[in-house]
C-alpha cells in the first residue's frame, strides 16, 4: 500500500538530549513537509522540502533541522535548542507542482509522532 | 496574511442528524482548499480537496462548498453516524501554488448514539 510511514510513534526525550523522527513515503512525491501540532491550535510548518537535496524553513523552524538525501526520506531532528518540544508531529507529502500536468496538490499525511520530554 | 477560522469549534448531535461544518479564510486568493478527518492521537484523513476553480465536491455522505468570493467553505455530512466523531479540519494552500498551507483549529465533532 502506498503511504507515509512515521516512526516511532512516541517518544520520550531528556533535557538536552537531540531526537530524530523518521519519515518515509512511498508515493513518489517530490514534496515533504513536517508539521507541528498543539493542542487548539492549527497546524504550524517546521520545514518543507521540495526536492531531493533542497529543503527550506517553514514558521517554525528554530531548534530543528532537516535533511532530505533520499526522494522517500525527511527526517527531522529536535535539537536541544528547541526550548518547548512536546508536541504532536506531522509529515506529510504532495506531489511535486512543477512537474505534473494536473497537480492536485492535495496533501498527504502519515499517523504522526508523540514527542514528550522528561 | 491568510488566516483560517473554523466555527464552531466543537458540536454535538445525535445520530442520523445532517449537519454543516463552517470554515472561513482571508485572502481569496487561494490554490485549493481540503477538509481533512483527524481520530484522537492520529494523523489527517483527506477527505475532500476543493481546487479554486470548482464549487463543490461530493464524496458519499460528505459534500463541501467553495465561495471564493466570501472567503467561505462548507463541509456538509448527511445521517451522521457515531462513526463521524473526530476533529475536521480545513486547510486553504496559498493562490501562488507554492507550498504553504494554512490549517484552521478544527471543529470537534461528536455524534451521539
Amino acid at each position: 500500500d502506498g503511504g507515509i510511514t512515521q516512526s516511532p510513534k512516541y517518544l520520550f526525550r531528556k533535557e538536552g538530549q537531540n531526537v530524530t523522527l523518521s519519515c518515509e513515503q512511498n508515493l513518489n512525491h517530490d514534496a515533504m513537509y513536517w508539521y507541528r501540532q498543539d493542542p487548539g491550535q492549527g497546524l504550524r510548518l517546521i520545514y518543507y522540502s521540495q526536492i531531493v537535496n533542497d529543503f527550506q524553513k517553514g514558521d517554525i523552524a528554530e531548534g530543528y533541522s532537516v535533511s532530505r538525501e533520499k526522494k522517500e526520506s525527511f527526517p527531522l531532528t529536535v535539537t536541544s535548542a528547541q526550548k518547548n518540544p512536546t508536541a504532536f508531529y506531522l509529515c506529510a507529502s504532495s506531489p511535486g507542482l512543477v512537474k505534473a500536468r494536473k497537480n492536485t496538490g492535495e496533501l498527504f499525511f502519515g499517523e504522526g509522532s508523540r514527542l514528550t520530554v522528561l | 496574511k491568510q488566516e483560517v477560522t473554523q466555527i464552531p469549534a466543537a458540536l454535538s448531535v445525535p445520530e442520523g442528524e445532517n449537519l454543516v461544518l463552517n470554515c472561513s479564510f482571508t485572502d481569496s486568493a487561494i490554490y485549493n482548499l481540503q477538509w481533512f478527518r483527524q481520530d484522537p492521537g492520529k494523523g489527517l484523513t483527506s477527505l475532500l480537496l476543493i481546487q479554486s476553480s470548482q464549487r463543490e465536491q461530493t464524496s458519499g455522505r460528505l459534500n463541501a462548498s467553495l465561495d471564493k468570493s466570501s472567503g467561505r467553505s462548507t463541509l456538509y455530512i448527511a445521517a451522521s453516524q457515531p462513526g463521524d466523531s473526530a476533529t475536521y479540519l480545513c486547510a486553504v494552500r496559498l493562490g501562488t501554488g507554492g507550498f504553504k498551507t494554512i490549517f484552521g483549529a478544527g471543529t470537534r465533532l461528536f455524534v451521539k448514539a
